[in-house]
């Protein structure tokens, strides 16, 4: 299996435009995570879903940001409007239920940068 | 709530020699809790865990982590560096039911 693949992996927009990540988890895996990392805030889940149904967006950090699961081998984290705030790297996250589901296949990330 | 502390945010070690990386914990209920690494400009990577059982935990890279509930530690151990070690390490717990809450992480230099 190829991992967990994210797309783009990295990212450069203007303050003010929509900005869509995208993660292919790994194939069979029931969860998928997306997290946020800063150097002031370190690593921050925003949103997790199981079995594409999202369960805790709690992290979420404003109305600006939204994702979604469409179906099991794909799924966007959406910024709209961005801002320089935002700057970070999103990493999605993938694992199998039960006891694994602590044993997380993290994609390589997205470096968003905000002008 | 859950949590966990990583006092460190740098440690520097010679290659061949011992190493550790301190965490602490806070939990209601039993600790789950585990390690991962980050290599530069990657995601990371599960090291380790322990759920149960032997307090003395053995996972990927020759990496180890001893629980000790009195001191509310689960540090993380390598008995020689490598270089080739260097690299970002978060300390990790269960929060109930399906997430992990990572501590803020220690950066691990192995000097040749």
């Amino acid at each position: 299996d190829a991992g967990v693949i994210q797309s783009p992996r990295h990212e450069v927009t203007e303050m003010g435009q929509e900005v869509t990540l995208r993660c292919k988890p790994i194939s069979g895996h029931d969860y998928l995570f997306w997290y946020r990392q800063t150097m002031m805030r370190g690593l921050e889940l925003l949103i997790y879903f199981n079995n594409n149904v999202p369960i805790d967006d709690s992290g979420m950090p404003e109305d600006r940001f939204s994702a979604k699961m469409p179906n099991a081998s794909f799924s966007t984290l959406k910024i709209q409007p961005s801002e320089p705030r935002d700057s970070a790297v999103y990493f999605c996250a993938s694992s199998l239920e039960g006891a694994l589901i602590y044993e997380q296949y993290f994609g390589p990330g997205t470096r968003l940068t905000v002008t | 709530a859950q949590s966990v502390a990583q006092p460190e945010d740098q440690v520097n070690v010679a290659e061949g020699n011992p190493l550790t990386v301190k965490c602490t914990y806070s939990v209601s209920g039993n600790p789950y809790l585990f390690w991962y690494v980050q290599y530069p400009n990657r995601g990371l990577q599960f090291l380790l865990k322990y759920i149960t059982g032997d307090n003395l935990v053995k996972g990927s890279y020759g990496f180890e982590a001893e629980f000790n509930k009195s001191q509310t530690s689960f540090h993380l151990k390598k008995p020689s560096a490598l270089v080739s070690d260097s690299a970002l390490y978060f300390c990790a717990v269960r929060d109930p039911p399906d997430k992990l809450i990572f501590g803020t992480g220690t950066r691990l230099q192995v000097f040749p």
